[in-house]
């Protein structure tokens, strides 16, 4: 069983619509996470929840929403797409973060055209 | 955001050992490292992580400076399954008691057949 699994794997769309990348994770974990990784390869955090409360935004746009329905689950919307939103976007779950693993999902590779 | 810093790329041959060395001089008390890779098209995975003493696991070994100032991941015997992005991370509090992993350039791992 995939521990933490997202979709859609691939995404391409047109500048100025509205998508949503699904990330579930099986594993009980109490905390998830959205990675964005850009062309460059940098990864860097976007949001975290916390039993759903999200805990963390990193000044992403407005435009990125993020949902967590229950514990398992952490959505991600976007709204008026830009080029610039190309990016592989990863999910993430972890309990606590501290002194524990992370586990990422493989990752949705949006490209806006 | 607790910063790390790790040589751009290293090269290795196919069953020897490698030494990923990563200096964080201005690390906490509190701060762990964690230590991700990541392979081509795929999420990142945990490696190892520590705080003061060195750590063993099926994957690799952490040995920690005694000031805490670097730290060396070792992979026993390379692989060519083991060639990827290789992350030095301090995991360290974002507000509350939360805590979130910050990932730096990493070093890009080449192994030799």
């Amino acid at each position: 069983d995939t521990a933490v699994s997202q979709t859609p794997k691939y995404l391409v769309t047109q500048m100025g619509n509205d998508k949503s990348i699904k990330c579930e994770q099986n594993l009980g974990h109490d905390t998830m996470y959205w990675y964005k990784q850009d062309s460059k390869k940098f990864l860097k955090i976007m949001f975290s929840y916390n039993n759903k409360e999200l805990i963390i935004n990193e000044t992403v746009p407005n435009r990125f929403s993020p949902k967590s329905p229950d514990k398992a689950h952490l959505n991600l919307h976007i709204n008026s797409l830009e080029l610039g939103d190309s990016a592989v976007y990863f999910c993430a779950s972890s309990q606590g973060l501290r002194d524990t693993e992370a586990f990422f999902g493989q990752g949705t590779r949006l490209t806006v055209v | 955001d607790a910063k790390t810093t790790q040589p751009n790329s290293m090269e290795s041959n196919e069953e020897e050992p490698v030494h990923l060395p990563c200096n964080h001089s201005t690390i906490s008390g509190t701060d762990y490292i964690h230590w991700y890779r990541q392979l081509p098209s795929q999420g990142p995975e945990y490696v190892i992580h520590g705080l003061t003493s060195n750590v063993n696991n099926r994957m690799a070994s952490l040995a920690i400076a005694e000031d805490r100032k670097s730290s060396t991941l070792i992979l026993h015997r390379a692989t060519l399954r083991d060639a990827a992005v290789y992350y030095c991370i301090l995991s360290r509090r974002s507000g509350g008691s939360n805590y979130k992993l910050t990932f730096g350039k990493g070093t890009l791992l080449t192994v030799n057949p």
